[in-house]
């Protein structure tokens, strides 16, 4: 039983480019998040699943897209990396109890 | 939307109690979490309490509710040095379905 897995757990990228972020769970919850955690700023929400099938925006969505692929995995995908989304990223999912996975540091330069 | 209102710092000597606050608006949240994070790691999930608690107990932590004040406690007994981290408070459910919300972290700094 893995919990919350992410990948990659370390990334560097050049302005501009894309990437996506991996998250998968093996716990069959529903809810899944993804959060970005900056110094000072605690946890912010970027976007939520509440369901298979359903996203919504969560604090900060802007420069991020989000895809619920099936009930296991929720990717966060930067179209055009900007150095504003150097942070640390988490995924989380829910069914009552709330699990995180390890986190990806990224660094846009 | 919810709001979740934390302290920034506590500060104990080690072999005391700490208290850690939570404050909140949506009074509707179902679940209550506590969280902590140790510095470069990820989140651990502490405990949680249903809104239909008033008090969680587990080992040297015990969770306090009060619903009329919209009020959430972390106490930690016999406070040590390993438990210097971030704890965040973090609440779901209610009129935000599906969305878990965070406070913005009090750092413990607990002194030998």
């Amino acid at each position: 039983n893995a919990g919350v897995t992410q990948t990659p757990k370390f990334q560097v990228l050049k302005t501009g480019q894309s990437m996506t972020l991996q998250c998968a769970q093996d716990m069959n919850h529903n809810s899944m998040y993804w959060y970005r955690q900056d110094p000072g700023m605690g946890l912010r929400l970027i976007y939520y699943s509440a369901s298979e099938g359903t996203t919504d925006k969560g604090e900060v969505p802007n420069g991020y897209n989000v895809s619920r692929l099936n009930k296991r995995e929720f990717s966060l995908r930067l179209e055009s990396a900007a150095p504003s989304q150097t942070s640390v990223y988490f995924c989380a999912s829910t069914l009552g109890e709330a699990f995180f996975g390890q986190g990806t540091r990224l660094t846009v330069v | 939307g919810e709001d979740v209102e934390q302290s920034l710092f506590l500060s104990v000597r080690e072999g005391d109690s700490s208290v850690i606050n939570c404050t909140y608006t949506d009074s509707s949240s179902t679940y209550l979490y506590w969280y902590k994070q140790e510095p470069g790691a990820g989140l651990q999930l502490l405990t949680y309490i249903f809104s239909n608690m008033d008090m969680k107990q587990d080992q040297r932590l015990t969770v306090l509710l009060n619903k009329k004040d919209k009020h959430l406690s972390l106490r930690i007994a016999d406070t040590q040095t390993g438990d210097s981290a971030i704890y965040f408070c973090a609440l779901a459910g209610g009129t935000s379905y599906g969305k878990l919300t965070f406070g913005q972290g009090t750092i413990l700094t607990v002194h030998p």
